[in-house]
């Protein structure tokens, strides 16, 4: 696609229940970044995907949270057992691979735990 | 320590006038390079500018430009003639080059709430 895609735009769930964001990144963009961004926050890195290599997840605040991303392209997030302190907006973003290519960012997850 | 330092929580500046948005970074990295992202309401992240370190001219783009001050490692934002649709939150990021393989990502600031009066 032109853009980056994220589903849901909004989720509403239930504390303790899992739940999983996926992501689309542009075509032939080697490089997928989640981010976290809490209410009237920054950015918060959780974890990045470059072509096949081992994914970089040293910004997971949890074991609860897991991502991976299939055949270089689609990635998912998941969220187990989600806690009141997961509300946040989720951002994916993609890029090419280099210190000159920006992000593209998607529009972003609203996840809402009640 | 914080790699990207924006000191400006909230901003104000009339429309027409130009403001000026602080950026700090520290890096120890020779190759670099320096983002600017606006976040309106609406929460989409839309790219500004790009400056890379080697850059000897300072980086333009329409009403945006950044002075990029490479000893005292400043980047600043600053936009011209400003309008009621620029206020949103603005932030300054960095993504390092390191040899050897990098994740390349961009470490974010906290960013500057700019607001525009009439």
């Amino acid at each position: 696609g032109a853009g980056v895609s994220q589903s849901p735009s909004n989720k509403v769930t239930e504390k303790g229940k899992d739940v999983e964001l996926r992501c689309d990144p542009i075509s032939g963009h080697t490089a997928l970044y989640w981010y976290r961004q809490s209410l009237g926050q920054g950015l918060e890195f959780l974890i990045y995907f470059q072509g096949n290599s081992a994914p970089d997840k040293s910004g997971l605040p949890s074991d609860r949270f897991s991502a991976e991303r299939t055949g270089g392209s689609v990635s998912t997030l998941t969220i187990q057992r989600t806690q009141q302190e997961d509300s946040a907006v989720y951002l994916c973003a993609s890029s090419h691979r280099g210190i000159n290519y920006g992000y593209t960012f998607g529009s972003g997850t609203r996840l809402t735990v009640v | 320590a914080q790699k990207i330092t924006q000191t400006q929580p909230g901003m104000f500046v009339q429309e027409k006038e130009a403001v000026t948005l602080d950026c700090t970074y520290d890096t120890s990295d020779q190759s670099y390079g320096l983002f600017w992202y606006k976040q309106p309401s609406s929460g989409e992240m839309i790219f500004l500018i790009y400056q890379g370190s080697y850059d000897e001219q300072n980086a333009t783009e329409g009403r945006y430009s950044l002075n990029f001050q490479k000893a005292r490692k400043s980047a600043n934002l600053v936009i011209s003639a400003s309008q009621l649709g620029d206020s949103a939150m603005y932030f300054c990021a960095m993504r390092e080059g390191r040899s050897g393989g990098s994740n390349y990502k961009l470490t974010f600031g906290k960013g500057t709430l700019l607001t525009v009066n009439p």
